[in-house]
C-alpha cells in the first residue's frame, strides 16, 4: 500500500536558520498540506496546496514559511528563520480530492534550539 | 468560540465497555467529516467518515448532525488497542481542515 514519506524523521536546529522538512506523497494525491502539532497540543492546519498554487493558509503559516513542489514530487515546507516556539512536528498529508480523507505522513520532528 | 470542541477526557473504561465522545463545530460552512486516531507521537490515521446518514464500521459508529453542528463516535466492546486520542476533524471546501482537541481513552483490563 502507497504511503506518505517524509524526511528526515528528526531535524535539530539553531534559532534563526533555515529548515527544509520533506515530502513525498502518494503519486496519485492532487491536493497537498502541511500540519503542525507542538508537544502535547492539538493538529494545526498550516497550508493546504493545489495545482502548484496555495489553496489556503493559516494564520501560522507567516512570511517565515513558504511552500513548493518543484519537481512534481517532493513537497517541501520552508521555515526561512526558525524560532524557538517553531518547535513541534510537522505532518504532510494528501489526498485524491479536497474533501476526501487524508493520508499523513510520519512526521518530522523539528527541534529549535 | 472554539471551531471544534470535542469532550475534555480523558476517558478510562474497562474493556467490553461502551464509549460515546462528541464533538461540536461552529463552521456551517464545513463540507466534510472524519474521525481519526492518533496514538502516541504518531500520525493520525482516518478512523472513519462520518455522514448524516450514520455510518457503522464493525464495533464503531459515526454520526451526524447538520441541524445541530455535532457528531459523534460510539465504541463497542471496546478493547485495549483502542487506546487512543481520537480527533473530530472537519473539512471546508477551501482546503482547510480544522482538528478537535482530541479526546484520549484509555480501555483497561
Amino acid at each position: 500500500e502507497p504511503e506518505v514519506t517524509q524526511t528526515p524523521s528528526h531535524q535539530v536546529t539553531q534559532m534563526g536558520q533555515e529548515v527544509i522538512l520533506r515530502c513525498v506523497p502518494i503519486s496519485n494525491h492532487l491536493y497537498f498540506y502541511w500540519y503542525r502539532q507542538i508537544l502535547g497540543q492539538k493538529v494545526e492546519f498550516l497550508v493546504s496546496f493545489y495545482n502548484n498554487e496555495i489553496s489556503e493558509k493559516s494564520e501560522i503559516f507567516d512570511d517565515q514559511f513558504s511552500v513548493e513542489r518543484p519537481d512534481g514530487s517532493n513537497f517541501t515546507l520552508k521555515i526561512r528563520s526558525t524560532k524557538l516556539e517553531d518547535s513541534a512536528m510537522y505532518f504532510c498529508a494528501g489526498n485524491t480530492q479536497s474533501l476526501d480523507e487524508q493520508f499523513f505522513g510520519p512526521g518530522t520532528r523539528l527541534t529549535v534550539l | 468560540r472554539k471551531e471544534v470542541e470535542q469532550d475534555p477526557g480523558p476517558f478510562n473504561v474497562p474493556e467490553g465497555a461502551t464509549v460515546a465522545f462528541n464533538c461540536t463545530y461552529s463552521n456551517s460552512a464545513s463540507q466534510s467529516f472524519f474521525w481519526y486516531r492518533q496514538d502516541c507521537r504518531k500520525e493520525p490515521k482516518l478512523l472513519m467518515s462520518v455522514y448524516s446518514s450514520g455510518n457503522e464500521d464493525g464495533r464503531f459508529t459515526a454520526q451526524l448532525n447538520r441541524a445541530s453542528q455535532y457528531i459523534s463516535l460510539l465504541i463497542r466492546d471496546s478493547k485495549l488497542s483502542d487506546s487512543a486520542t481520537y480527533l473530530c476533524v472537519l473539512y471546508t471546501n477551501a482546503g482547510k481542515s480544522t482538528f478537535g482537541d482530541g479526546t484520549t481513552l484509555t480501555v483497561k483490563p
